[in-house]
């Protein structure tokens, strides 16, 4: 069975701090794929990136970028200077490729407040 | 625009009344599903559907039904809702291909209170 363990429930930031918010991930297949999704204030849910098994390569999108490393099960995500609308709930998401399970499973959110 | 709807957003019901939330995307995409969001529990699938007519449970299917008799549209029936159903839904679409999944595209969201 597939598991996401973000073991951050919430994280407190003044702004122009950096931020990780961390994500473990357990699955038995070798196929898999890795999202991240925001969901600020207003409720929607906003992808933010997908990921699979097979690259490891780090990612960086202006302020945010992810670190993937499968040695450890884990696809981190960092903030950079933060800002006060990064502030949100974010969740990191695992499915499973070709033949696996249809049914991704999200782990539990962090709630990230920026403070100004 | 490529979107989700959802309706509707709001709903405060009572015990036993059956309800139906729809969910309709233009984005052509074969996958569709239905999430319940509840505080510290995350995102559970209720139930997904990976094209007309072919549905399948999630993790959290009782209670629940689903239908999907036309590519677009997915909607959630609640034949007799309870107070534990109180919760937050969004449906979702994506497309899968080859088996691979994509990103998911999130409707807005319905809230629902059963009393």
């Amino acid at each position: 069975a597939q598991k996401v363990t973000q073991a951050q429930t919430e994280i407190s930031v003044v702004e122009k701090e950096d931020v990780t918010l961390d994500c473990v991930y357990e699955t038995r297949d070798t196929t898999y794929y890795l999202f991240w999704y925001k969901q600020p204030p207003s409720g929607e849910l906003v992808f933010l990136i997908r990921r699979n098994s097979f690259d490891e390569q780090n990612e960086i999108s202006g302020r945010y970028s992810w670190n993937f490393q499968k040695s450890t099960s884990s696809f981190n995500f960092t903030i950079t200077a933060s800002q006060v609308v990064d502030s949100a709930v974010y969740f990191c998401a695992l499915s499973e490729g070709p033949g696996g399970s249809y049914i991704p499973t999200f782990g539990r959110g962090t709630s990230l407040i920026v403070h100004p | 625009e490529a979107q989700v709807t959802q309706n509707p957003r709001y709903l405060i019901t009572v015990t036993g009344k059956k309800l139906t939330v729809t969910c309709s995307q233009n984005m052509n995409h074969e996958y569709m599903s239905w999430y319940r969001q509840d505080p510290g529990l995350g995102l559970r699938q209720i139930y997904y559907s990976m094209n007309v007519e072919v549905t399948d449970k999630g993790d959290v299917p009782e209670g629940y039904k689903v239908s999907r008799k036309e590519k677009r549209n997915f909607p959630l029936i609640l034949e007799s809702p309870s107070p534990n159903q109180t919760s937050l839904y969004f449906c979702a679409s994506s497309l899968r291909v080859r088996g691979s999944p994509y990103e998911q595209y999130f409707g807005p969201g319905t809230r629902l209170t059963v009393t």
